[in-house]
């Protein structure tokens, strides 16, 4: 089975300050790992997904994510947050394969301050 | 640049009533999704679909539930007898050839 556990419901960062969103999962595979962010009164939006390769991926927004086999985790980060980058952000985890469904993590609303 | 789009955005409806809510995957997508996010938890899976059948479905997706694909562009979850607990945000979600899925912006099901 699969599960992910995101550490923070909420996160506050002042802006121009760095974003550290911790996303820890759980897997009896080797996983695909994904970060979607959610903006008020819309969709899931795709920031960046880990497949295989690269251990850190970099996404949309100046967002970028490092998987560590060894320690289960797919943290996501930013050096410097914006004010447009206030949202909730959800991890997710699926199987290597086409079709797979997504178990996401309860996900983390990130406040930016001015 | 393609999206999933979804409606109607918000549905109400009373208990026991049958609601359809419609979605239209982006064209050449082959792997169809739905998942419910009820206020304030995480984002549930419900059912996936290819090939015009079921692939998996979540223990959520009981008789209740069932989804179609009627035509060769939309993609609905029908829920026969809402019940209060039913109350969520509905995604539809679809893939092609790749893990990557992408969302439409929701329908927000209000049972009375």
């Amino acid at each position: 089975a699969q599960s992910v556990t995101q550490l923070g419901s909420h996160v506050s960062v002042s802006e121009g300050a760095l974003v550290l969103l911790r996303c820890n999962y759980s897997s009896s595979v080797p996983p695909y790992l994904f970060w979607y962010v959610q903006y008020p009164n819309q969709g899931l939006q795709l920031l960046l997904k880990y497949t295989t390769g690269a251990t850190l991926v970099k996404g949309i927004n100046g967002f970028e994510a490092e998987f560590k086999k060894s320690e289960t985790s797919f943290h996501l980060t930013k050096p410097s947050a914006h004010m447009s980058d206030a949202a909730e952000y959800f991890c997710a985890v699926s199987k290597n394969n086409q079709g797979g469904k997504l178990i996401f993590g309860q996900g983390t609303e990130l406040s930016v301050k001015p | 640049e393609p999206e999933v789009t979804q409606t109607p955005s918000h549905q109400v409806t009373q208990m026991g009533q049958e609601v359809i809510l419609r979605c239209v995957p982006i064209s050449n997508h082959l792997y169809f999704y739905w998942y419910r996010q009820i206020l304030g938890q995480k984002v549930e899976f419900l059912v996936s679909f290819y090939n015009n059948e079921i692939s998996e479905k979540s223990e959520i997706f009981d008789d209740q539930f069932s989804v179609e694909r009627p035509d060769g562009s939309n993609f609905t979850l029908k829920i026969r007898s809402t019940k209060l607990e039913d109350s969520a945000m509905y995604f539809c979600a679809s893939s092609g050839g790749t893990s990557e899925q992408y969302f439409g912006p929701g329908t927000r099901l209000t049972v009375t």
